[in-house]
């Protein structure tokens, strides 16, 4: 069972917006910046949002962090067939002296 | 090119040893932050371990303390995870990666190889 919680799966329709919550503790996302990470079948995850809600570059602004709380958002606007993948959480949490992810959620674009 | 490069992953039987290193280029290794993560076949990731860039603050997992070992080669652009008394449940793909951000802690991982693969069985 992951410290951080994710909804297993999401879906959405091509245009469309949808949202992955990741929710956590006062140790891990209450303290520490959240990241999210994308990784598509076979292939090294890449980073999505770092800072709760700042992208690297070459991330399209489809893609948005926010948090509130002890809990983190991410959402994918404008959402496309090859945004397709697993998406996953972390933080590093205080009180374990360790970085914890979600559990992943795979978005399926119908 | 910015590139992590891991190698040494292979089979070992429980109790067992192995060695993984990931060498780093196109970017400044002695500055960065690394960290090893995991996944299991069919599971989500899983950090295993984080060092600092000159190795004065260190940090695993709680299941493999004691058994796993984090280091650095600044000078060869390299780190390793040294791996003792494996158990089945170590089975999977290891990445490298370089942390980005003021600490540990508030760190990103932004760069990734492209993962070696632990196998242990008896």
């Amino acid at each position: 069972q992951s410290v951080l919680t994710q909804p297993p799966s999401a879906s959405g329709t091509p245009g469309q917006r949808v949202s992955i919550s990741c929710s956590g503790s006062r140790s891990n996302i209450g303290r520490n910046p959240v990241q999210w990470y994308l990784q598509f079948p076979e292939t090294a995850p890449k980073l999505l949002i770092y800072s709760d809600n700042q992208r690297p570059s070459g991330v399209p602004d489809r893609f948005s962090g926010s948090k509130s709380g002890t809990s983190a958002s991410l959402a994918i606007s404008g959402l496309q067939s090859e945004d397709e993948a697993d998406y996953y959480c972390a933080a590093w949490d205080g009180s374990l002296n360790a970085l914890v992810f979600g559990g992943g959620t795979k978005l399926t674009v119908l | 090119e910015v590139q992590l490069v891991e190698s040494g992953g292979g089979l070992a039987k429980p109790g067992g040893s192995l060695r993984l290193s990931c060498v780093a280029s196109g970017f400044t290794f002695v500055n960065s932050d690394m960290s090893w993560v995991r996944q299991a076949p069919g599971k989500g990731l899983e950090w295993v371990s984080s060092i600092t860039d000159t190795s004065s603050f260190i940090y695993y997992v709680d299941s493999v303390k004691g058994r796993f070992t984090i280091s650095r080669d600044n000078a060869k652009n390299s780190l390793y995870l040294q791996m003792n008394n494996l158990r089945a449940e170590d089975t999977a793909l290891y990445y490298c990666a370089r942390l980005r951000g003021p600490s540990i802690a508030a760190g990103a991982m932004d760069v990734w190889g492209q993962g070696t693969t632990v196998t242990v069985f008896s």
